[in-house]
């Protein structure tokens, strides 16, 4: 089976500038969700995703959104790029909804970096 | 809000000896669910052990196991006959049935020296 898959590994932009970051889940989760990881520190919750629908969302200001295709597969797109954005994106999926024992399976992340 | 924190920033261990990691959490539900993971450098989050709050059984996984103190909110981790491929970042997590979102503390990185 395939594990989860993140697109780009690092990604530089500008303050303003808009990001889309991709992640393919492991084949048969339909569950996704994706956290902010700023250096020296834990993961942060930014949403999840269930077949298709945002079920859980942390406290990240709305220029944070997302998207999960029928294949399961997400995006994290953020608008108006902010210093403080600068951080470790990680993807994680899951097999079934809301269980919330769940092992979540992490991707690698995505490093961005905003100038 | 539920929160995690590890006291612990950093921890060292010989090889083949032992060590425990802290976490203490703050929760006002009953009912949830907590988290070890692991984060080498590959950045990848690998999950090492959890624990349902109903059990009072505490989990274990091979060389790690938990010692799960319900009433006084604290989750600490056990490594046992530790192993080089064991250095790393510990994240305790906390997940309950009211959010979809799962708590992570600050975390605590691991040196296990030869």
């Amino acid at each position: 089976e395939t594990g989860v898959t993140q697109s780009p590994t690092h990604l530089i932009k500008t303050r303003g500038q808009q990001v889309t970051l991709r992640c393919s889940s492991q084949s048969g989760h339909n569950t996704v969700s994706w956290y902010q990881q700023a250096l020296g520190q834990g993961p942060q919750f930014i949403f999840q995703y269930y077949r298709e629908e945002e079920n859980g969302r942390g406290n990240f200001p709305p220029r944070f959104s997302g998207l999960q295709f029928p294949n399961y597969s997400s995006e994290l797109n953020v608008n108006a790029l902010e210093l403080d954005d600068s951080a470790l994106y990680l993807c994680a999926s899951s097999p079934g909804g809301v269980a919330t024992n769940e092992k979540l399976f992490f991707g690698s992340g995505t490093q961005l970096s905003v100038l | 809000a539920q929160t995690v924190t590890q006291s612990q920033p950093e921890m060292s261990v010989q090889e083949a000896e032992t060590v425990t990691l802290s976490c203490t959490y703050d929760t006002s539900e009953s009912d949830y669910y907590l988290f070890w993971y692991k984060q080498p450098p590959s950045r990848q989050m690998i999950l090492v052990i959890r624990q349902e709050a109903y059990k009072q059984q505490n989990a274990t996984e091979n060389r790690f196991s938990v010692n799960f103190q319900k009433a006084a909110k604290s989750f600490s981790l056990k490594i046992s006959d530790s192993q080089l491929g064991d250095a790393a970042m510990y994240f305790c997590a906390y997940r309950n049935e009211v959010n979809n979102d799962m708590r992570f503390g600050a975390g605590t990185r691991l040196t296990v020296k030869p």
